[in-house]
């Protein structure tokens, strides 16, 4: 069964204009943790934001923030302000609990495109 | 700062060769991870390494066999290559929990013909 679901395959938004990108998690743990890393067309991952299972507030990393809805099961990432060099593939992942091993799995991802 | 570094950045193969991929860390990290990439499938894991010592099958090990030779190198061999296993492959390590994020690797492009 897949535990890491991001629905869309591919989105657009207007430079300068926010975006939420989309992910839903399955875990029976209840400590995890839940990534989003970014994959430029150079092909590295760049790690952009992570949220503790246990963290009752959003995390926020500059432009970035992750919208945890615990009960929901989900983990959108939003950016702000999108730029041209947010152009990219966005994959959520999860590093599981004990039940899981502590490893981390990933999406199939989102590419993003910004137009100008 | 050298992290994590794979070799061989580029490799082809032909059906049947065996190979080894080579991965190592100077954080001193506990944990190490095998991934493939192949497009529109998101990174996909191999196998990994919790700690130095161990090692558990991931999503798709199948065909792959690791070794964890220390607790700076992780390798993943390829015994009998298939055109299937064509992909990208990742090395990445961790901290957990005293950190979370995953370090990669820049990346392995296999082609297996």
């Amino acid at each position: 069964a897949q535990k890491i679901t991001q629905t869309q395959p591919g989105m657009f938004v207007q430079e300068k204009e926010a975006v939420t990108l989309d992910c839903t998690y399955d875990t029976s743990d209840q400590s995890y943790g839940l990534f989003w890393y970014k994959q430029p067309s150079s092909g590295e991952m760049i790690f952009l934001i992570y949220q503790g299972s246990y963290d009752e507030q959003n995390a926020t990393e500059g432009r970035y923030s992750l919208n945890f809805q615990k009960a929901r099961k989900s983990a959108n990432l939003v950016i702000s302000a999108s730029q041209l060099g947010d152009s990219a593939m966005y994959f959520c992942a999860m590093r599981e609990g004990p039940g899981g091993g502590f490893k981390t799995i990933f999406g199939a991802g989102t590419r993003l495109f910004v137009k100008a | 700062n050298a992290g994590v570094t794979q070799t061989p950045k580029f490799q082809v193969l032909k059906t049947g060769q065996s190979m080894t991929l080579q991965c190592a860390q100077d954080m001193n990290h506990n944990s190490m991870y095998w991934y493939r990439q192949d497009p529109g499938m998101g990174l996909r894991l191999i196998y990994y390494s919790a700690s130095e010592g161990t090692t558990d099958k991931g999503e798709v090990p199948n065909g792959y066999n690791v070794s964890r030779l220390n607790k700076r190198e992780f390798s993943l061999r390829l015994e009998s290559a298939a055109p299937s296993q064509t992909s990208v492959y990742f090395c990445a390590s961790s901290d957990v929990p005293q950190e979370e994020k995953l370090f990669f690797g820049s990346g392995t492009q296999l082609s297996v013909l």
